[in-house]
């Protein structure tokens, strides 16, 4: 069946830098546009960046702008995320999940999610 | 940018309650609106898609609409599986997510 299986969290100091994979399997990633979309903890989503279905255009949040970096290898079926100058407000479960419609598309929806990787930003 | 304000936050209702969540968008937008439910510790599922499509496999108690600023997700009848947050999606923003409650 479609999946994503997100990897990489763990416990970083803050200024450091952490990255996050993400291994699709059970469908052609390579036909999908891929998210990265956070939850700090008690709090609400929060998308950070997509990534078009053949790695052509990224876009992100204004919050991670300029600090992480979305990126894919269709090859290995693999998403990633790497996060610079982490701050403590990056805490936080990280999901990727896929576009629900192949190829462009300029809308958002998500529809196979990853159960998430936690990042924890603390000295 | 759009924001998408979510109300209420909190919902408390019963098994077999009609409920009925509400999104409105900043400015008029298109129907590109999702909605999204939660458990604790789990990832998001899709349930509605383009406003008021249902995703393939979401039962349909669960339904979608609205055009312009205000979007709204309903529950025809409520079923212990259905207490859970619900959240909403316009590109890429969120709602702040409704927690619904059992009374």
């Amino acid at each position: 069946q479609e999946q994503l299986v997100e990897s990489g969290g763990g416990v970083v100091q803050p200024g450091r830098s952490l990255s996050l994979s993400c291994a699709a399997s059970g469908f052609s990633f390579s036909s999908y546009g891929m998210h990265w979309v956070r939850q700090a903890p008690g709090k609400g989503l929060e998308w950070m960046a997509i990534i078009w279905f053949d790695g052509s255009n990224q876009y992100y949040a204004d919050s991670v702008k300029g600090r992480f970096t979305i990126s894919r290898d269709n090859s290995n079926n693999t998403l990633y995320l790497h996060m610079n100058s982490l701050r403590a407000d990056d805490t936080a479960v990280y999901y990727c999940a896929r576009l629900r419609r192949r190829g462009i598309t300029a809308e958002f929806t998500m529809d196979v999610w990853g159960k998430g990787t936690t990042v924890t930003i603390s000295s | 940018d759009i924001q998408m304000t979510q109300f209420p936050s909190t919902l408390s209702a019963s098994v077999g309650d009609r409920v009925t969540i509400t999104c409105r968008a900043s400015q008029s937008i298109t129907t590109w609106v999702a909605w999204y439910q939660q458990k604790p510790g789990k990832a998001p599922k899709l349930l509605i898609y383009d406003a008021s499509s249902l995703e393939s496999g979401v039962p349909s108690r669960f339904s979608g609409s609205g055009s312009g600023t205000d979007f709204t997700l309903t529950i025809s009848s409520l079923q212990p599986d259905d207490f859970a947050t619900y959240h909403c999606q316009h590109m890429g923003t969120f709602g702040q997510g409704t927690k619904l409650e059992i009374k």
